[in-house]
């Protein structure tokens, strides 16, 4: 196992199309985490699931945000109807549990 | 709710030794880690601190001071290299988990 994997890399996208983005966690964690990122900042906590399991999802930065984690492997964060505004990088991590959490490269969105 | 504060930019000498300090306020607390994230990149864990104290890994080391709600990173003999963002990330209370949220970090320059 090489660590997290998200992709795509990079995503261009035109205001008021859908995205999907993937990310496939180390095998043996159990947790799972989406955070967003922009320039200059630290990482903005959205959601995580223990397993298949969503436990926390009232930081998610809209409704017209949400994620999966069917089978408590990989998992897809969807942002539906994009905004200019939701340009940014959108990382993935997992851990065991309260350990310390491993992240992948990021998603790296922009919308135009 | 959690409150992060941390310096938004250090600079330092090659060969010298720097301190960046971080101040929190959280419901729950878990534990402090550190990560270290290099312009777009990943961030990548550097320590995590549970007790009060230091611990030392090579030419870092973290400090943890609970009842006062602060923590340090420290880096030695610094290098080139080590100029990057330093993030700090509170162990708090989300969805019945511990989940780390992020200060904004602290950029780092080392200079010749």
């Amino acid at each position: 196992d090489t660590g997290v994997s998200q992709n795509p890399r990079h995503k261009i996208t035109k205001r008021g199309q859908n995205v999907t983005f993937r990310c496939d966690p180390i095998s043996e964690h159990n947790r799972l985490y989406w955070y967003r990122q922009t320039l200059g900042q630290g990482p903005e906590f959205l959601t995580y699931f223990q397993n298949e399991a969503q436990l926390e999802k009232s930081r998610l930065l809209s409704d017209r945000f949400s994620a999966e984690r069917p089978k408590g492997s990989f998992s897809t964060l969807e942002i539906q109807r994009t905004e200019q505004g939701d340009s940014a990088m959108y990382l993935c991590a997992s851990s065991l549990a309260d350990s310390e959490a491993f992240f992948g490269q990021g998603t790296r969105l922009t919308v135009v | 709710g959690q409150n992060i504060d941390q310096p938004t930019e250090m600079t330092a000498t090659e060969g010298a030794i720097v301190q960046i300090n971080c101040t929190y306020q959280t419901s729950g607390f878990n534990g402090l880690f550190w990560y270290q994230q290099h312009a777009g990149e990943a961030p990548t864990f550097l320590s995590y601190n549970v007790l009060d104290g230091l611990e030392e890994k090579g030419r870092f080391s973290s400090f943890l001071s609970r009842s006062k709600g602060y923590s340090y990173l420290l880096l030695k003999e610094l290098q080139m290299k080590d100029s990057a963002s330093y993030l700090c990330a509170v162990s708090g209370v989300a969805g019945g988990s511990y989940i780390p949220t992020f200060g904004r970090g602290t950029s780092l320059i080392v200079h010749p």
